[in-house]
């Protein structure tokens, strides 16, 4: 079974549309780390938010928002007022101390933003 | 930018070449990382070194040789290679080999012939 599962493949949005982008992890650790990760066209991963598994407490930057939830093991990811420049493949990791703290990505969600 | 850098960017190699792709980070990062993204797979974690020591070597063909000389390179020397080895390679770097955001370079973008 997948650790880490980005359900939606692909998502296209009208420029200023709000997009929710899933994420869905499997862990027995008690203490783990998630990231989300965005890939542009150029190809490097930008680092976006890093959440530890202690801290549900939701976070809000600029037009990004996550929302992490424990009981259903989830940690999404909402763009407000979307714009062409968020198009890209956006990624869930999921970093587990007894797995050695090494990154274990989803499958990606690729998002295009429509004008 | 983000301090991660690849080299080259684009490499076309025959299945008998020889070749080696590079990547320096400028963030005094203690760790760096060889990772394999193509069309059909998630990113899959190659090699870690930390501290130019190697720390985890993920199952991957003896075809792909890491070297770290010092903790600003890194270099995955390749030779003999298989079409299915053709992908985007992508290096990063963290400031330890915990929980640390790692950061990424561009990747170089390997077609094998």
């Amino acid at each position: 079974a997948q650790k880490v599962t980005q359900a939606q493949t692909e998502i296209s949005v009208v420029e200023k549309e709000d997009v929710t982008l899933d994420c869905v992890y499997e862990t027995r650790d008690t203490t783990y780390y998630l990231f989300w990760y965005k890939q542009p066209p150029s190809g490097e991963l930008v680092f976006l938010i890093r959440r530890n598994s202690f801290d549900e407490q939701n976070e809000i930057s600029g037009r990004y928002s996550w929302n992490f939830q424990k009981s259903t093991s989830s940690f999404n990811f909402t763009i407000t007022a979307s714009q062409v420049v968020d198009s890209a493949v956006y990624f869930c990791a999921l970093s587990e101390v007894n797995a050695g703290n090494m990154l274990t990505f989803g499958g990606g969600t690729r998002l295009m933003v429509k004008p | 930018e983000t301090g991660v850098t690849q080299t080259p960017r684009h490499l076309v190699m025959g299945m008998t070449n020889k070749k080696s792709l590079k990547c320096e980070q400028h963030l005094g990062h203690n760790a760096m990382y060889w990772y394999k993204q193509s069309a059909k797979k998630p990113l899959e974690l190659m090699f870690v070194y930390s501290l130019e020591e190697r720390v985890e070597n993920n199952s991957v063909p003896s075809r792909f040789s890491p070297e770290c000389p010092n903790s600003s390179h890194l270099f995955l020397h390749l030779h003999t290679l298989q079409p299915e080895d053709s992908a985007l390679y992508l290096c990063a770097s963290s400031s330890g080999t915990g929980t640390w955001e790692q950061y990424f370079g561009p990747g170089t973008r390997l077609t094998v012939t």
